[in-house]
């Protein structure tokens, strides 16, 4: 079966400090790969997705970046952290476009 | 008008009561919907996937109204354990994913 791994699971940085998420689905290959956000009380922001290796579409202007240098592999980053950039970050796979996403367990970044 | 909107809620509602939570969507080339559920600090959970012909699982319904763009989830009997933010979801024909902004569900004892 698959399965998404996601961490840390909660996250405490400095403005400016930089930022390094990573995600890996097993048990698939070549799924497509997402990174959402959630801001506090509010709803799933779509900021980046891949549909194979170094692959990556942006949906949303901001200091973040994705990458991925492998099948299953998708890693969110960010050379400054701002405080805006607080929020649930949560690494998503799904089979093909009629399926439903499979959520990873989250990050929790608190910028302070 | 937003492109996914549902029932502002939070809806508290006593155990065993039945519950409908309500959702349009304006893109009418919409192509698939879904029901998730979160849980309080949790990452989203597919419930299920809303099918033209409407469909079911155990406890909970979910149907499609393409003609008036919306979606709906009955869920009945409502157990402590459904208490969550039920989300919706569409894909449009471009393959755009969007999730509502949730409707949140208290089960009272």
């Amino acid at each position: 079966s698959q399965t998404i791994h996601q961490w840390p699971a909660t996250l405490v940085q400095p403005v400016g400090s930089p930022l390094s998420l990573e995600c890996t689905v097993e048990g698939t290959s070549n799924p497509n790969l997402y990174w959402y956000r959630q801001a506090a009380g509010r709803g799933l922001q779509l900021l980046f997705y891949s549909v194979g290796i170094g692959q990556i579409s942006s949906e949303v202007p901001q200091n973040l970046s994705a990458s991925r240098p492998q099948d299953r592999q998708f890693i969110l980053s960010s050379k400054k952290l701002l405080l805006s950039d607080s929020g649930f970050y949560l690494c998503a796979w799904r089979k093909g476009a009629d399926y439903g996403y499979t959520f990873g367990s989250g990050t929790r970044l608190t910028v302070v | 008008r937003k492109e996914v909107e549902q029932d502002p809620g939070p809806f508290n509602v006593p155990e065993g009561a039945t519950v409908a939570f309500n959702c349009t969507y304006s893109n009418s080339a919409s192509q698939s919907f879904f029901w998730y559920r979160q849980d309080c600090r949790k990452e989203p959970k597919l419930l299920m996937s809303v099918y033209s012909s409407g469909n079911e699982d155990g406890r909970f319904t979910a149907q499609l109204n393409r003609a008036s763009q919306y979606i709906s989830l009955l869920i009945r009997d409502s157990k402590l354990s459904d208490s969550a933010t039920y989300l919706c979801v569409v894909r449009t024909s471009y393959d755009k994913v969007i999730f509502g902004p949730g409707t949140s569900l208290s089960v009272i004892p």
